[in-house]
């Protein structure tokens, strides 16, 4: 079955500079790979997501990478700010319609 | 529209007791998903549902049973709770993006 690696575990950054999340995955069939942030004692949220066939996706400050073919996608925020302080979690939606996560990175936006 | 609506939201019980945590969504998805997130790890697939009537294993499904008898309602249940069961359980439904519920933690002592 798919699984999906996810690095750092955690980031501190200063605000207003940059952050990235890489995740791998390992099954080739996998064709849906969206991110959830997870405030503290909330419910995850997705925040962008890519298609199989889409190589980049940006919202405002999020973008979105992809390589298919080393199996890889990265999640981007420029600018940060103290509210994106948070636990970000990639994931891979497999082929048989399961979504495994990645185990999760904790970004911390410093002031 | 409440989305997923999940209950209860914490709960504590004794070991080898048994509940059931309840989940409904309005939206009309045929997919829906048990997850459990223990304290600082990511999300594990207890069990999911691609419709009413079906239902299929995840990768943590030992201790746990689901039924799905309506679109809306997916329950799961604890068997014998034990220590290891102490997480907090998350609902989920769609199949492009996934809505959560507010999540239900569970102690069991």
């Amino acid at each position: 079955g798919e699984n999906v690696e996810q690095h750092p575990s955690t980031l501190s950054v200063q605000e207003g500079d940059s952050a990235v999340i890489k995740c791998t995955y390992s099954d080739s069939a996998s064709n849906y790979f969206p991110w959830y942030k997870q405030e503290l004692g909330k419910r995850p949220q997705l925040i962008i997501d890519i298609r199989s066939n889409v190589g980049e996706k940006k919202d405002q400050r999020i973008a979105v990478t992809l390589n298919k073919t080393a199996k890889h996608f990265s999640l981007h925020i420029t600018e940060t700010q103290p509210e994106d302080s948070a636990v970000y979690f990639c994931a891979a939606k497999d082929y048989g319609q399961n979504f495994v996560f990645g185990p999760g990175t904790r970004l911390s936006v410093l002031p | 529209n409440a989305g997923v609506t999940q209950t209860p939201k914490f709960r504590i019980l004794k070991i080898g007791q048994s509940m059931t945590l309840q989940c409904t969504q309005d939206m009309n998805h045929n997919y829906m998903y048990w997850y459990r997130q223990d304290p600082g790890m990511g999300l594990k697939l207890i069990y999911y549902s691609v419709g009413a009537g079906i239902t299929d294993k995840g990768e943590v499904p030992n201790g746990y049973n689901v039924s799905r008898s309506t679109t809306e309602d997916f329950p799961l249940r604890l068997e014998l709770a034990a220590p290891s069961q102490t997480s907090v359980y998350f609902c989920a439904s769609g199949s492009r993006e996934l809505f959560f519920g507010e999540g239900s933690r569970l102690t069991v002592l």
